[in-house]
């Protein structure tokens, strides 16, 4: 079974400034996609970005990008020139490959708490 | 984009009754739908994969004759939490798979959520 860990349960930061948010997994799987959700007060889920584990090339979305260690089973998400709006939970998440059955369905970290101040 | 839509946002129940709560695909077809559950402060849970036509898959712990699942068009799935109690107070999500082909057109689209609140 996958697990996914967020070892950071909130991490503040200033406006403008970059944070950085931690995620590490475990698979057996080879192929598989690895996703960042943002929920903020709302609760309303927000897909912040994707990552396909056969890419190589980080993907970047605006101000947020990731780190993906395939061989560390990592997965940092980065967000650069931080706005209040940003403030929210954040939840990594695991996906299987899109040619299994049960594509779609996603394992999800503990999630951790982004504060940003003025 | 895909939307997702759940009905009722926020429903409260007394004791012993059972509650229904909706989840549709506006504007795509979903054969396959899943059902979270998100306590306070928690991640989200996956309760059970909702299937159009056939008989949903609940992950272990979660009981199947309590929280029933119908999955019955290819846009509408339908968790019915039954005999509820106050613990089983809490936040309720669906997500809708969209997208055939390539690995790039595949998606998920999560809907806004149901609060239920069992007094």
């Amino acid at each position: 079974a996958q697990t996914v860990t967020q070892s950071q349960p909130e991490m503040s930061v200033q406006e403008a400034e970059t944070v950085t948010l931690s995620c590490t997994y475990d698979t057996s799987e080879s192929d598989y996609y690895l996703f960042w959700y943002k929920q903020p007060p709302s609760r309303q889920m927000i897909l912040v970005i994707r990552q396909e584990a056969y890419k190589q090339q980080n993907a970047t979305e605006n101000r947020f990008s990731v780190n993906f260690q395939k061989a560390a089973k990592s997965f940092s998400l980065k967000i650069s020139d931080s706005q209040l709006g940003d403030a929210a939970m954040y939840f990594c998440a695991y996906g299987t490959n899109w040619a299994t059955d049960s594509w779609g369905k996603l394992q999800f970290g503990a999630g951790t708490q982004v504060v940003v101040t003025p | 984009g895909a939307v997702v839509s759940q009905h009722p946002s926020w429903v409260i129940c007394k004791s012993g009754t059972s509650v229904k709560i909706e989840c549709r695909s506006l504007d795509f077809q979903a054969t396959t739908m899943f059902w979270y559950r998100q306590f306070p402060k928690q991640s989200l849970m996956l309760m059970a994969t909702s299937n159009e036509g056939s008989k949903a898959t609940y992950e272990q712990g979660v009981e199947k004759d309590k929280f029933l699942i119908n999955h019955a068009s290819l846009t509408l799935s339908t968790l019915t939490v039954t005999s509820a109690h106050p613990e089983d107070s809490s936040f309720y999500i669906c997500s809708a798979r969209a997208g055939t082909g390539t690995s790039s057109l595949r998606r998920q689209y999560f809907g806004p959520g149901t609060r239920l609140t069992v007094t």
